[in-house]
C-alpha cells in the first residue's frame, strides 16, 4: 500500500491550491480516503474525507465551504482543492486510507498514511 | 482545544511500563465509538498502532495494548524501548461535532 502526495507550496492568504494523493497497492474503490493536517508543532486535525465510491464527502468545520475533496478512480488518486486559504491553514497535510468504503463513525481509523505535504500560507 | 484530553508528556525507563490516557466524554468515547491510537516518530507520518480500542495491526509488537472504560481509553506499552520514543495520539468520533476527532497528543520520552 502506497500513498504518494504532492502539491504543497507556499501561497498568499486568499489563494487556492490543490493537493494530490496518488495511491497504489490496494483496491482503490473499496476504501474511503481522508485528509488530516498538522500545524507546525501542533497535533493532528481531521480535515476531510471521501467514500470509496465518491458519493459521500465529509468536511471538518474549519474547512467546510472552502475545501473540496474529490477522487479519480481511473488513476487511483484523491484530490483536495483548497480555496480562500488562511494563515491558519498552514500545516503538513496527510492523506490516509480508511479500512472501509465509507466513514463509519463507530470504527473509522486510518491504517495507511502518505508522507505528507507542506502547505504554507503567508504574506 | 481537543475534545479528548491526553497528558502532554509521559516518560519511563527502558524495560518499564508506561500508560497514556485519553479522556473524552459521552459524545465520543462514552458513546461507544472505537478509540484508535497512532505513533508519530519525529519528522514522520503517523502510524496506526491500535484500533478498535484494543486490536493491534499486523506488525505492531504485543508490548502495545489498549483498553477503554466509560469515557476514557488508554494505551499501555510494556518493556519500553528507545524506539518507542515518539508522539502518541488517540482518535475517535464525536457525535456532537459530527467529526473524527484526535486527542492533543502525548510525547513519550524513554529515559
Amino acid at each position: 500500500v502506497q500513498l504518494l502526495q504532492s502539491g504543497g507550496d507556499w501561497v498568499q492568504p486568499g489563494a487556492s491550491l490543490r493537493l494530490s494523493c496518488a495511491t497504489s497497492g490496494f483496491t482503490f474503490t473499496s476504501h474511503a480516503i481522508s485528509w488530516v493536517r498538522q500545524a507546525p508543532g501542533k497535533g493532528l486535525e481531521w480535515v476531510s474525507g471521501i467514500s470509496g465510491g465518491g458519493g459521500t464527502k465529509y468536511y471538518g468545520d474549519s474547512v467546510r465551504g472552502r475545501f473540496a475533496v474529490s477522487r479519480d478512480d481511473s488513476n487511483s488518486t484523491v484530490y483536495l482543492q483548497m480555496n480562500s486559504l488562511r494563515v491558519e491553514d498552514t500545516a503538513v497535510y496527510y492523506c490516509a486510507r480508511v479500512p472501509h468504503v465509507i466513514i463509519v463513525p463507530a470504527s473509522t481509523n486510518f491504517d495507511h498514511w502518505g508522507h505528507g505535504t507542506l502547505v504554507t500560507v503567508s504574506s | 482545544q481537543s475534545v479528548m484530553t491526553q497528558p502532554p508528556s509521559v516518560s519511563g525507563d527502558p524495560g518499564q511500563k508506561v500508560t497514556i490516557s485519553c479522556t473524552g466524554s459521552s459524545s465520543n468515547i462514552g458513546a461507544g465509538y472505537g478509540v484508535h491510537w497512532y505513533q508519530q516518530l519525529p519528522g514522520r507520518a503517523p502510524k496506526l498502532v491500535m484500533f478498535g480500542n484494543s486490536r493491534r495491526p499486523s506488525g505492531v509488537p504485543d508490548r502495545f495494548s489498549g483498553s477503554n472504560s466509560g469515557t476514557s481509553a488508554s494505551l499501555a506499552i510494556t518493556g519500553l524501548q528507545a524506539e518507542d520514543e515518539a508522539d502518541y495520539y488517540c482518535q475517535s468520533y464525536d457525535n456532537g461535532l459530527r467529526e473524527v476527532v484526535f486527542g492533543g497528543g502525548t510525547k513519550l520520552t524513554v529515559l
